[in-house]
C-alpha cells in the first residue's frame, strides 16, 4: 500500500449506530487531518493531529470522536449521527504541521457516508 | 479572514485546447501558499501545483501553470492541451499560519471541468 488509504470507502448507517472510519498513511508523515466535504461547500477541516497530539478541533460536534494511536493511523468514531452528517470524509497527511507555507497535504480517497 | 473564491461552478473545454480556472483569495498575511488540487470522481484530492507568496515566477508543472497576480490576489490555473482524463473537480486552496502555530489549508468551492472529444 502506498500513500493514504481509507476504509471503508462507502458506509451507510442509521442514526443510532456506532461506526468508525479508518485512515492509514504510508508516507512517514507526522501530521494527519480529517476533512468533511459536503455538496457545494468548501472542504471543512474537522481535526488535526501532529505527532499523535490533537492540535485543532474546529468546533466539531461531540458525535464525532477522533483517535490517533500512532503517527500512521487515524480514526474517526461516529455515534448518533444526523442525516446532515452525510458527506465525503477525507483524510490527509503532511510531513509536519507546517512551519512554512509549503505544507503539501496528501489525501486519501475518502469515505462516502450516508446517514439514514 | 482567509477566503478562497472560485466563481466558475462548471467549465467546458474541447480536447487539446487550453482552459483557465479562476481563483481569487483574500488574506492580510504576507506569507501564504496557494495550491490547486484535482478531485476525480473516485474522490481523492490530487495535488497539482503550488505557488508561494514570495515566489516571483509563476509555478509550472507539466501541462499545469499557475498565473499568479499578487496585486489582484488571483491564482488562476491554466491547463494546456486538455485531455479527457482532465475531467474532474478542481479546487484552489490557500495555506496560512494560524495563531495555534500550524499551517491551515482553506479551500474554495471548486470548479467542475468537463473535457469533450
Amino acid at each position: 500500500e502506498t500513500g493514504v488509504t481509507q476504509t471503508p470507502r462507502h458506509l451507510v448507517m442509521g442514526m443510532t449506530n456506532k461506526k468508525s472510519l479508518k485512515c492509514e498513511q504510508h508516507l512517514g508523515h507526522n501530521a494527519m487531518y480529517w476533512y468533511k466535504q459536503s455538496a457545494k461547500k468548501p472542504l471543512e477541516l474537522m481535526f488535526v493531529y501532529s505527532l499523535e497530539e490533537r492540535v485543532e478541533n474546529n468546533s466539531v460536534p461531540s458525535r464525532f470522536s477522533p483517535e490517533c494511536p500512532n503517527s500512521s493511523h487515524l480514526f474517526l468514531h461516529l455515534h448518533t449521527l444526523q442525516p446532515e452528517d452525510s458527506a465525503l470524509y477525507l483524510c490527509a497527511s503532511s510531513q509536519d504541521r507546517g512551519f512554512s507555507s509549503y505544507n503539501e497535504q496528501f489525501f486519501g480517497p475518502g469515505t462516502r457516508l450516508t446517514v439514514l | 479572514a482567509q477566503k478562497i473564491t472560485q466563481t466558475q461552478p462548471g467549465m467546458f473545454v474541447q480536447e487539446k485546447e487550453a482552459v483557465t480556472l479562476d481563483c481569487t483569495y483574500d488574506t492580510s498575511d504576507q506569507s501564504y501558499g496557494l495550491f490547486w488540487y484535482k478531485q476525480p470522481s473516485s474522490g481523492e484530492m490530487i495535488f497539482l501545483i503550488y505557488q508561494g507568496s514570495y515566489d516571483e515566477q509563476n509555478a509550472t508543472e507539466g501541462r499545469y501553470s499557475l498565473n499568479f497576480q499578487k496585486a489582484r490576489k488571483s491564482a488562476n490555473l491554466v491547463i494546456s492541451a486538455s485531455q479527457l482524463g482532465d475531467s474532474a473537480m478542481y479546487f484552489c486552496a490557500m495555506s496560512f499560519l494560524e495563531n495555534t502555530g500550524f499551517q491551515k489549508l482553506v479551500f474554495g468551492t471548486g470548479t467542475r471541468l468537463l473535457v469533450s472529444p
